[in-house]
């Protein structure tokens, strides 16, 4: 299995929801990614995990909350977001940690609208 | 600093002519580099990478890059273009300060005409 699989593929919340975003792969990979990527901009870096530990927050707002329950998951939950948290959110996994040189692989993301 | 620059927000190709699609960066050191191409309303897809060795790197989809220290740059070329390879392309390099953070480029998107 060579996918890194995301869900929900749509969502749709109000400011005072609370959703989570799941990502899972099963290739094995011990680095895992979370990126925020505006329409025909190049994604911006969120979280990173490494060996299922956070090891980059890259000033995220706590409203972002991330979580790796195990090596092939990774969660990000939302609560209280801005309507400019609107986005396409990718997750990607690389082979080893955070620090090689393997390439990254991206899930097919969540388009999250924020109302 | 680390960078990248895709200095074309777009190119445009006729179907079955060669296609490229610049790239230079800006790092200390020796530089991991990426391309990565992307869909509409899809993620981002693998293409390439130069770690180290042969200049040239084939990739997926028909396409390779030229490493070219000198001047820079990582550019991504294709022999023949086709309707389908129309698509936003992202070169990014691996940031070696801060635990392999990718830096990527503007983007360049890619249009193949009939």
């Amino acid at each position: 299995d060579t996918e890194v699989t995301q869900t929900p593929k749509h969502l749709v919340m109000g400011m005072t929801n609370k959703k989570s975003l799941k990502c899972e792969q099963h290739m094995g990979h011990r680095a895992m990614y979370w990126y925020k990527q505006k329409a025909k901009k190049p994604p911006e870096l969120m979280f990173v995990y490494s060996y299922e530990k956070l090891s980059i927050n890259e000033s995220v707002p706590s409203r972002f909350s991330p979580e790796c329950p195990n090596s092939s998951l990774l969660n990000l939950h939302l609560h209280a977001l801005q309507p400019e948290d609107s986005a396409l959110y990718l997750c990607a996994s690389s082979q080893d940690r955070a620090g090689g040189y393997n390439e990254q692989f991206f899930g097919p993301g969540t388009r999250l609208t924020v109302l | 600093a680390q960078s990248v620059a895709q200095p074309e927000d777009q190119v445009n190709v006729a179907e079955g002519n060669p296609l490229t699609v610049k790239c230079t960066y800006s790092v200390s050191g020796n530089p991991y580099l990426f391309w990565y191409v992307q869909y509409p309303n899809r993620g981002l897809q693998f293409l390439l990478k130069y770690i180290t060795g042969d200049n040239l790197v084939k990739g997926s989809y028909g396409f390779e890059a030229e490493f070219n220290k000198s001047q820079t740059s990582f550019h991504l070329k294709k022999p023949s273009a086709l309707v389908s390879d129309s698509a936003l392309y992202f070169c990014a390099v691996r940031d070696w300060s801060n635990t392999g953070k990718l830096i990527f480029g503007q983007g360049t998107t890619l249009q193949v005409k009939p």
